[in-house]
Order: C-alpha cells, then sequence, then structure tokens
C-alpha cells in the first residue's frame, strides 16, 4: 500500500517535444507529490510538487497533473531540452505523526532528449 | 548555495566490517535523513532524525544501522558489520522545517562499495 508506480522506464524524446511521465499510488494518506530530477553522480534534487487540493501546477516547462480519485499524476516537461536528460522520480509523503521527509519514491525514469 | 556534503565519495570495504557515512547537513536544517539507492533501483527511505533521536526508521534499518549527531555540524550512518546486500548508493538528506513539503535536500550521496 506504501508503493508509487511510475511509467515508463526510459524515454527518448527529440528536443522540442512533450515528455510525460506518469505515477500512480495507492496510499490515499499521501497528500505530498514532489517529483526529483537527478543527474548522474548528483543527488535527486526538487524539482516541483504538488498537493491533492489542485489539479495542475505549473512552474516554467514543467507542469504537474494530479487526479486525485485515479491516484495518478504525471510530469509534463514542455520542450524538452537536451540538458532536461536525467532520470526523474516521482514521490509521495503524507504529514502527520514522525513521518515528515519520509518519501516513497518511484522506481525512476531515465530521459533522453535528442537535440 | 548552501548543500549538502557527504564524505566518501566512495568506500569500498570488506564484508563484516563496520562502516561509518559521514554528512554535514545545511547549517539551518533541523531535519536529518538518510535513504539509499541500489544500483538501478528507486531511492528508499531508511531514517529520519530530528532533536538527537530517531523519528521514524524503515525495516531496511535493523539493529546493524545507526545514526548520530555527533557533533552541531556532522549526522553519520553506521553500518556495524557491512554485507554484500548493503552495497548502494547512500543519501543524506536535510531540510529546515518539520512541515510535509518532502523539501528535502540531498547530498551527491556515498557509494559503498562491499566484496
Amino acid at each position: 500500500q506504501q508503493q508509487v508506480k511510475q511509467s515508463p522506464q526510459s524515454l527518448i524524446v527529440q528536443k522540442g517535444g512533450i515528455s510525460i511521465i506518469n505515477c500512480a499510488y495507492e496510499n490515499t494518506a499521501f497528500d505530498y507529490f514532489p517529483w526529483y530530477q537527478q543527474f548522474p553522480g548528483k543527488g535527486p534534487a526538487l524539482l516541483i510538487a504538488i498537493r491533492p487540493d489542485v489539479s495542475e501546477k505549473k512552474e516554467g516547462r514543467f507542469t504537474i497533473s494530479f487526479n486525485k480519485s485515479a491516484k495518478q499524476f504525471s510530469l509534463h516537461i514542455m520542450d524538452s531540452q537536451p540538458g532536461d536528460s536525467a532520470t526523474y522520480f516521482c514521490a509521495a509523503s503524507r504529514g502527520g505523526g514522525t513521518s515528515y521527509g519520509k518519501l516513497t519514491f518511484g522506481q525512476g525514469t531515465i530521459l533522453t532528449v535528442h537535440p | 548555495e548552501p548543500e549538502v556534503t557527504q564524505t566518501p565519495s566512495h568506500q569500498v570495504t570488506q564484508m563484516g566490517q563496520e562502516v561509518i557515512l559521514r554528512c554535514v547537513p545545511i547549517s539551518n536544517h533541523l531535519y536529518f535523513y538518510w535513504y539509499r539507492q541500489i544500483l538501478g533501483q528507486k531511492v528508499e527511505f531508511l531514517v529520519s532524525f530530528y532533536n538527537n533521536e530517531i523519528s521514524e526508521k524503515s525495516e531496511i534499518f535493523d539493529d546493524q544501522f545507526s545514526v548520530e549527531r555527533p557533533d552541531g555540524s556532522n549526522f553519520t550512518l553506521k553500518i556495524r558489520s557491512t554485507k554484500l546486500e548493503d552495497s548502494a548508493m547512500y543519501f543524506c538528506a536535510s531540510s529546515r522545517t518539520r512541515t510535509n513539503t518532502g523539501e528535502l535536500f540531498f547530498g551527491e550521496g556515498s557509494r559503498l562499495t562491499v566484496l
């Protein structure tokens, strides 16, 4: 019930295209859904995050779409650039008690943007 | 820009040996975490730490693992008797507040190889 399932495992997109990564969760107690970006040899870095009280959040070229009833959320990268090539992780966490900062990560998606 | 620093970047050890991984969290942060990532797999929560005690730990964090904040700046993860399956990248993270924002700042990781 704690799982977060992410797809696809890998994604190849042409420069200027749209990259879409999907995640699904089971635990309805999750109330915070961040996306992390990880470059080789680096730690994950927070990219964008959403709470379930909104259906969409946009920051620059990055948009999270959230479907609470379906327990799914997705990351859209518009106008994808070669510099976006990285591994993307969705995650989820729930508030309350001692669970702050306890992120449950998806499996990760390796994004390659060809020039 | 403040960052979480980890040492060593890579450690090779023999099975059964003790290993200590060190982290210097961001200076005004109060909440500290260890995560690990086995090669090719997702990032997994190990433990959270606040006010000099463990807040929460996962089932991975068994009696072989311990954490400590020996002084005002360092945060360490000790593995008492390493096993082959402990080979992974270990990430330290910190956050400033106790809010459920998911905004954890990760270090670049310490790669542990157990032979």
